[in-house]
């Protein structure tokens, strides 16, 4: 009965393949998150999203696209990898509201070599 | 300039000591704010929510001062299962959920 999960949990590719991870929430909830926690363990807000808007942390690429086929989902693609892209990637998900505390899936381990 | 700063320790301190970290933000429009508390290779998890009047859940008291703009978390008794990395969030309008550096606590026996 995982709340935010998240698919694959590791990840090993090569330098400018194209791949995506897959988020998916059964809680019902309306807004959803990508964020990117690097080496440094600093957890950087990538993308968050609800059914109104898509809002871009301006200094990510337009190599990452969020895609989200209904509520439930925000799948992550990322064009071109690059090296400097291998990070842990955290999907989470919320209510949106004021005081509602965000839920995280277990992370996906990116390494790109 | 970051949303929210935190002290990245590290902290260690001995089994039963009390650790306080604080935690300031940027945006006065920042409208809810939480302690999370992430262990190692696992994802982040709640803590506890701060409220304005401050609020306390057993050894853990939380803190908010907005006219200084800045969030704490007092651990008293510190157990060793206590040793994790406890980040402040900040909830700003348009529903943007940011994250400090995150702290490092190391409870030794």
């Amino acid at each position: 009965d995982t709340a935010v999960s998240q698919t694959p949990k590791y990840l090993v590719t090569q330098m400018g393949n194209d791949k995506s991870i897959k988020c998916e929430q059964n809680l019902g909830h309306d807004t959803m998150y990508w964020y990117k926690q690097d080496s440094k363990k600093f957890l950087k807000i990538m993308f968050s999203y609800n059914n109104k808007e898509l809002i871009i942390n301006e200094t990510v690429p337009n190599r990452f696209s969020p895609k989200s086929p209904d509520k439930a989902h925000l799948n992550l693609h990322i064009n071109s990898l690059e090296l400097g892209d291998s990070a842990v990637y955290f999907c989470a998900s919320r209510v949106t509201g004021r005081d509602t505390e965000a839920f995280f899936g277990q992370g996906t381990r990116l390494t790109v070599v | 300039r970051k949303e929210v700063e935190q002290d990245p320790g590290p902290f260690n301190v001995p089994e039963g000591a009390t650790v306080a970290f604080n935690c300031t933000y940027s945006n006065s429009a920042s409208q809810s704010f939480f302690w999370y508390r992430q262990d190692c290779r696992k994802e982040p998890k709640l803590l506890m929510s701060v409220y304005s009047s401050g609020n306390e859940d057993g050894r853990f008291t939380a803190q908010l001062n907005r006219a200084s703009q800045y969030i704490s978390l007092l651990i008293r008794d510190s157990k060793l299962s206590d040793s994790a990395t406890y980040l402040c969030v900040v909830n700003i309008p348009g529903n943007q959920f940011y994250f400090g550096t995150g702290t490092s606590l190391t409870v030794i026996p």
